[in-house]
């Protein structure tokens, strides 16, 4: 039973520039969320996805979007890419029971430089 | 804000009992009480949640005090391969509120 899988795992990009991160969800589950990671610091909520709508957001700009397609997976988009963007991106889904535990990825590392 | 105190770190011999606190004295009555650990390069594992009666299961023990504001994490026979961040985290269990508010954890360090 393949966990929570996101591509790609590594990825370097240039200030001002877009980038789109894919996530697939733990199987069973419906709900995807994602969390942005800085060094040593705990991950922040970005957004949470469910029957391909965004549910609840984070304190992110509207340069960080998503999508959730109708199998579930989901991509991350980031627009006008800046230097504090570098971090950890975690994907984590979760079937829509209201105490059911997100399950995580192992994230992307994106470096913008 | 979190809503979870933690000590930032802690260390735990090979084979003793690592008890990890967390304080969270704010905790309303559907607030469940999560607990994950994340190991360096990788993202955070899932160990155990509750909401008032202790837990157990293959990973871990969660005791959670009766006035509910504060819980422990029990690892039974700790190896170096516990060694990680954990992370402690209260989130409602009623629909309206999804996101988890990570603090910055304790680092657990288990020494050979």
């Amino acid at each position: 039973d393949a966990g929570v899988t996101q591509s790609p795992t590594h990825l370097i990009k240039t200030r001002g520039q877009q980038v789109t991160l894919r996530c697939s969800p733990k199987s069973g589950h419906d709900t995807v969320s994602w969390y942005q990671q800085a060094l040593g610091q705990g991950p922040q909520f970005i957004f949470q996805y469910y029957e391909e709508e965004e549910r609840q957001r984070g304190n992110f700009p509207d340069r960080f979007s998503g999508h959730q397609f109708p199998n579930y997976s989901s991509e991350l988009n980031v627009n006008a890419l800046l230097l504090g963007d570098s971090a950890l991106y975690l994907c984590a889904s979760s079937w829509t029971g209201a105490n059911s535990p997100l399950h995580f990825g192992n994230g992307t590392r994106l470096t913008v430089t | 804000d979190a809503k979870t105190t933690q000590p930032p770190s802690m260390d735990c011999a090979e084979g003793r009992a690592a008890n990890l606190p967390c304080n969270h004295s704010t905790i309303s009555g559907n607030e469940y009480v999560y607990w994950y650990r994340q190991i360096h390069s990788q993202g955070p594992q899932y160990i155990i949640h509750g909401l008032k009666n202790n837990e157990t299961n293959e990973m871990a023990s969660l005791i959670i005090t009766e006035d509910r504001k504060s819980s422990t994490l029990i690892l039974p026979h700790a190896t170096l391969r516990d060694t990680a961040v954990y992370y402690c985290i209260v989130r409602p269990s009623s629909s309206g509120t999804y996101k988890y508010i990570f603090g910055t954890g304790t680092r657990l360090k288990v020494l050979a």
